[in-house]
């Protein structure tokens, strides 16, 4: 099964628009980290925000907000005020238990089109 | 600060030549990866170091090795390079807890081609 699933290949969004991006994950921990990079057409992996599981408010830096749901098991990204800059290529990521050294599982990603 | 620094940027090898992906971080981490993309996917782990001295298998290791050198520089080496390795790298390294929000800084990629 898949840890972290995207079902969005591409989304479309108007300038100034909010939009909000999917992501399922599957592990059986109970301590786990979610992520979120984005990837733009120059290739760098910039980070976006991090939620803790047992973080109990919704992780928010500037204009992303990241929508914890633990019991559905989904960790959607919230971008607000949408602008031409954030097309990209967005990914989630998860991190399993406490000693997993960081290591990261990513979903496939889904590419963001912001339309003027 | 230069962060994590990748090199090459870009590489284009002969099936069955060998080659070296250099990765060096200056910001004092214990923790480094080394992740590949291919087409249309996310990242995928080959290996990773949780500290100097120690190096792990990911998902995907095979065809490759890896030796961390000392505390900042973190090597990926293809020994016989095949095409199913072209792909983009990248390496990675983690912010050690009690230092802000868990966190990987990556560096720029290497975009490999094996013709």
């Amino acid at each position: 099964a898949q840890k972290i699933t995207q079902t969005q290949p591409g989304m479309f969004v108007q300038e100034k628009e909010a939009v909000t991006l999917d992501c399922t994950y599957d592990t059986s921990d109970q301590s786990y980290g979610l992520f979120w990079y984005k990837q733009p057409s120059s290739g760098e992996m910039i980070f976006l925000i991090y939620q803790g599981s047992y973080d109990e408010q919704n992780a928010t830096e500037g204009r992303y907000s990241l929508n914890f749901q633990k019991a559905r098991k989904s960790a959607n990204l919230v971008i607000s005020a949408s602008q031409l800059g954030d097309s990209a290529m967005y990914f989630c990521a998860m991190r399993e238990g406490r000693t997993s050294y960081g290591k990261l599982t990513f979903g496939q990603g889904t590419i963001l089109t912001v339309h003027p | 600060n230069a962060g994590v620094t990748q090199t090459p940027k870009f590489q284009v090898l002969k099936t069955g030549q060998s080659m070296t992906l250099q990765c060096a971080q200056d910001m004092n981490h214990n923790s480094m990866y080394w992740y590949r993309q291919d087409p249309g996917m996310g990242l995928r782990l080959i290996y990773y170091s949780a500290s100097e001295g120690t190096t792990d298998k990911g998902e995907v290791p095979n065809g490759y090795n890896v030796s961390r050198l000392n505390k900042r520089e973190f090597s990926l080496r293809l020994e016989s390079a095949a095409p199913s390795q072209t792909s983009v790298y990248f390496c990675a390294s983690k912010r050690p807890l009690g230092q802000g929000p868990e966190k990987l800084f990556f560096g720029s990629g290497t975009q490999l081609s094996v013709l």
